[in-house]
């Protein structure tokens, strides 16, 4: 595997379901971010992790929950979502927090029924 | 506070031929870096192109060149000799390098390219 693979591509779930996207860079990088790109809306940042530390959480709804238990691997944990949260949640990392430039997965394009 | 604008909503070039998507943005911070990303179908972000606001010169990579020009705060994208492949969605990011800054970058709302064979 090479670069920045995100799993499942696609994901159906109802509103009382839990599960979770996973997120791993095989570029030795050390942050790693979550997005949301919802229909018709720029890109939002969700969460930034530097070194496995949370940097930023950009008042996102307690339903989501990261998790980045080393600097290659982080996740995201649905409980509870809402129909509204259907998007593509697009992961990215890069070498260092601050000025360097992020790199991108291929997103999970999730649907919430 | 930062902002990004992309006024093109769609743009369509012709094969062969080169095209210029726009971007504006603003900031207060005197230090930040501009970003091009191109987004096929299948919805990866891919990256292309970075302008530090300290650079002295143009960035280009291969087809893609960035027209920075600082007084105006715009960070246009050219693609030269557009292939078919390249039809896709284009979004311009600004990231400022303020000391509150952790990687946050902010994006314009894209420009879908499409070229005709």
């Amino acid at each position: 595997e090479t670069g920045v693979t995100q799993t499942p591509r696609h994901l159906v779930m109802g509103m009382t379901n839990k599960k979770s996207l996973k997120c791993e860079q095989h570029l030795g990088h050390n942050a790693m971010y979550w997005y949301k790109q919802s229909a018709k809306k720029p890109l939002e940042l969700m969460f930034v992790y530097n070194f496995k530390e949370q940097t930023e959480n950009n008042s996102v709804p307690s339903r989501f929950s990261p998790e980045c238990p080393n600097s290659s691997h982080l996740f995201l944990h649905l409980h509870t979502l809402q129909p509204e949260d259907s998007a593509l949640y697009l992961c990215a990392s890069s070498q260092a927090d601050g000025t360097d430039t992020q790199y991108f997965g291929p997103g999970t394009r999730l649907t919430v029924l | 506070a930062q902002k990004i604008t992309q006024t093109q909503p769609g743009m369509f070039v012709q094969e062969k031929e080169a095209v210029t998507l726009d971007c504006t943005y603003d900031t207060s911070d005197p230090s930040y870096g501009l970003f091009w990303y191109k987004q096929p179908s299948s919805g990866e972000m891919i990256f292309l192109i970075y302008q530090g606001s300290y650079d002295q010169q143009n960035a280009t990579e291969g087809r893609y060149s960035l027209n920075f020009q600082k007084a105006r705060k715009s960070a246009n994208l050219v693609i030269s000799a557009s292939q078919l492949g390249d039809s896709a969605m284009y979004f311009c990011a600004m990231r400022d390098h303020g000391s509150s800054n952790t990687g946050k970058l902010i994006f314009g709302q894209g420009t879908t390219l499409q070229v005709k064979p």
